[in-house]
């Protein structure tokens, strides 16, 4: 399995501001994907970080609100824009290897918008 | 498209009791599942998977789970827990990298 780091682990952030959340994983891998976990639910896929290409999102999320980036087959960023209080969660972002199926997850940004 | 239902969102065990968390599938084509594990402020562990082969899996922390094609189910087992057993418990289901996530349970295990 890989080892993911994300960065920050947490952060307070205030309405109307924007937090980009780092991802780094300690090989290549060819899936990264972001998810949403808000309190107490389960984890809602955002979108599929692409390496070289704009992102696939899931219907209900959009580039504006969650731009992302993948320079390169080891780093991804997921940024929360205009954040408001519906906004707190935990963030997490996972990684999947060529010829696997299971998803390896990071340790998760804990999201607080006040 | 693939869904999952997790159908207890609490489980409350005492220790070095069997317990069983309820999964259940919905899929028109063959998936694969998985159990994960959330400990408090923490990410999601992979416990096991089935991807095809023999119906019961064994994963890590003595846990193991049974494919059943028939009924779509994919339960997790556990013959005696442990204090440290507590934790979120999520079942899923993926196809071509669509990987979808049960609603969870809560695992609460009492001395």
């Amino acid at each position: 399995s890989a080892v993911i780091s994300q960065k920050p682990s947490r952060d307070i952030c205030q309405r109307g501001t924007s937090l980009t959340i780092q991802c780094q994983v300690d090989s290549q891998v060819t899936m990264m994907f972001w998810y949403r976990q808000q309190p107490g639910q389960s984890l809602t896929l955002i979108a599929t970080a692409n390496q070289g290409s704009e992102a696939t999102y899931e219907s209900g999320f959009v580039i504006d609100k969650f731009p992302i980036s993948r320079p390169n087959l080891t780093f991804s960023t997921l940024t929360v824009s205009n954040m408001s209080p519906e906004d707190s969660s935990i963030y997490l972002c996972s990684v999947e290897h060529r010829g696997k199926v299971e998803q390896f997850f990071g340790p998760g940004t804990r999201l607080t918008v006040l | 498209a693939q869904s999952v239902t997790q159908l207890d969102s609490q489980v409350p065990v005492f220790e070095e009791a069997p317990v069983e968390l309820r999964c259940n599938y919905s899929s028109s084509v063959s998936v694969y599942l998985f159990w994960y594990v959330q400990y408090p402020n923490q990410g999601l562990q992979l416990l096991l998977k089935y991807l095809s082969g023999s119906t019961l899996v064994k994963g890590i922390n003595g846990f193991e789970a049974e494919f059943n094609k028939s009924q779509t189910s994919f339960h997790l087992r556990k013959p005696s827990v442990h204090i440290s057993d507590t934790a979120e418990y999520f079942c899923a289901v993926s196809f071509l990298n669509d990987m979808r996530f049960g609603a969870g349970t809560r695992l609460t295990v009492k001395p």
